[in-house]
């Protein structure tokens, strides 16, 4: 069935930067927009940006512009997400999840991955 | 940040309905973009529950539905039971900001 799994937890200081990985499987990688969406502790969800994994085509979130880089690795369908100058509010729960077309919904989810950062 | 505004909360008790609002202006929802909803269990995942306004994925029960009208999406769980407490979000795509996608703001569901 169609999965995304995601890489680990990380903890990170103020200022450094952040990778999170999501490897997919079980559909054509290339076919579908992967886009990342963050949730901070007991708060909602709010959409970072997508990808295009054909084409590397990205669109970003005004907010998140100049910090985050979204890139693919299509040999082995997995897609990255970057975000730098990290700051306490960037403490969340990172989820990938994969774009079927504006009339289809996010699905499925990434196991989501906890970034905390602290000094 | 949110652009589509829920309620906080809404409770009920077991086998009442319940609607959830979300509310959007008219580069989103009220531009035709589809409104989807998703159900967040305590501690878990958020999961697809509605597609395209008023589709539900298979697996999901028929107890749920969603609907459309104007710039406002809703969502109305019937005969709600124990298992539907969690946290539920709408989402949409809104053509104002660069082609951004939105998430409404969450509801708290409560079974009395």
């Amino acid at each position: 069935q169609m999965q995304l799994v995601q890489s680990g937890a990380e903890v990170k200081k103020p200022g450094a930067s952040m990778k999170v990985s999501c490897k997919a499987s079980g559909y054509t990688f290339t076919d579908y927009w992967i886009h990342w969406i963050r949730q901070a502790p007991g708060q909602g969800l709010e959409w970072m940006g997508w990808i295009n994994p054909r084409s590397g085509g990205t669109n970003y979130a005004q907010k998140f512009q100049g910090r985050v880089t979204m890139t693919t690795d299509t040999s082995s369908s997995t897609a990255y997400m970057e975000l730098s100058r990290l700051r306490s509010d960037d403490t969340a729960v990172y989820y990938c999840v994969r774009d079927p077309g504006n009339r289809w919904g996010f699905d499925p989810w990434g196991q989501g991955t906890l970034v905390t950062v602290s000094s | 940040q949110s652009v589509l505004t829920q309620p906080p909360s809404v409770s009920g008790a077991p086998g009442q309905r319940v609607t959830i609002s979300c509310t959007g202006t008219s580069s989103n929802i009220g531009a035709d973009s589809d409104v989807h909803w998703y159900q967040q269990l305590p501690g878990t995942v958020p999961k697809l529950l509605i597609y395209g306004n008023k589709n539900r994925p298979s697996g999901v029960p028929d107890r749920f539905s969603g609907s459309k009208s104007g710039t406002s999406g809703y969502l109305t769980i019937t005969g709600l039971q124990a298992e539907d407490e969690a946290d539920y979000y709408c989402q949409s795509f809104d053509n104002s900001l660069s082609g951004s996608y939105v998430f409404g703001t969450g509801t708290k569901v409560t079974v009395l």
